[in-house]
């Protein structure tokens, strides 16, 4: 399809494991963003990405989570020594126009992870 | 950093119905506010946005006001609809601060 894909769209996981996250944003699309949004929430903003480039990293709860995306298309994100506490829905979403302008993000159906 | 508070956390209302939703936000160098509709198992999407050199902006049955003065904006939905029941988000946003979210508000449109 033509939207934002993020696979896996559940994943159950053990406390203490290491989980990936993956976002294959619109073709074309210059900013990827990653949210987590809580059930009742609101999107809780992650990090972002300007093409490869990650911009603001500012929402990153700890150093147990990070991101990438090596060539501007595809993110990852990873969460290491997995929490019961990062149990949530991870939303990717992507615009295109950069950063500097306001632009329609377009989310994707998100990641529910569970740890167990 | 940007603080927004969304009210009312729940509304219902009888099809045919009008439903306002607003929204506060703290700091007053944000200048695009988004409204998304987020269905069941779905990702958020969006319905309409305004600026900051507008003050009401409209769509069919949707319209958003913006008060800059006040720091706040609302959402008006007119002759409600079953398929308007959702989760209404709004966002406050300016360049070097990211988009930040409301709660939401869930709407019920009663037959």
């Amino acid at each position: 399809g033509a939207g934002v894909s993020q696979s896996p769209r559940y994943k159950v996981t053990k406390r203490g494991q290491d989980v990936a996250l993956r976002c294959d944003p619109i073709s074309g699309h210059v900013s990827l963003y990653w949210y987590r949004q809580a059930l009742g929430q609101g999107p809780e903003f992650l990090t972002y990405f300007n093409y490869e480039a990650q911009q603001d990293k500012s929402g990153l709860p700890n150093d147990r989570f990070s991101a990438e995306r090596p060539e501007g298309s595809i993110s990852t994100l990873t969460i290491q020594r997995t929490e019961q506490r990062d149990s949530a829905m991870y939303r990717c979403a992507s615009s295109t126009q950069g950063h500097a302008n306001t632009g329609e993000l377009f989310f994707g159906e998100g990641s529910r992870l569970t740890v167990l | 950093g940007e603080n927004v508070e969304q009210h009312p956390s729940t509304l219902s209302v009888q099809e045919g119905d009008s439903a306002v939703i607003k929204c506060t936000y703290s700091d007053s160098a944000s200048n695009y506010f988004p409204w998304y509709k987020q269905e069941l198992g779905k990702g958020p999407q969006l319905i309409i946005d305004i600026r900051s050199n507008v003050g009401e902006k409209k769509d069919q049955r949707i319209a958003v006001t913006l008060n800059k003065t006040a720091k706040h904006f609302s959402l008006h939905i007119t002759e409600t609809q079953p398929e308007d029941s959702a989760v209404y988000f709004c966002a406050a946003f300016y360049y070097g601060q990211n988009f930040v979210f409301g709660p939401g508000t869930r709407l019920s449109v009663l037959p």
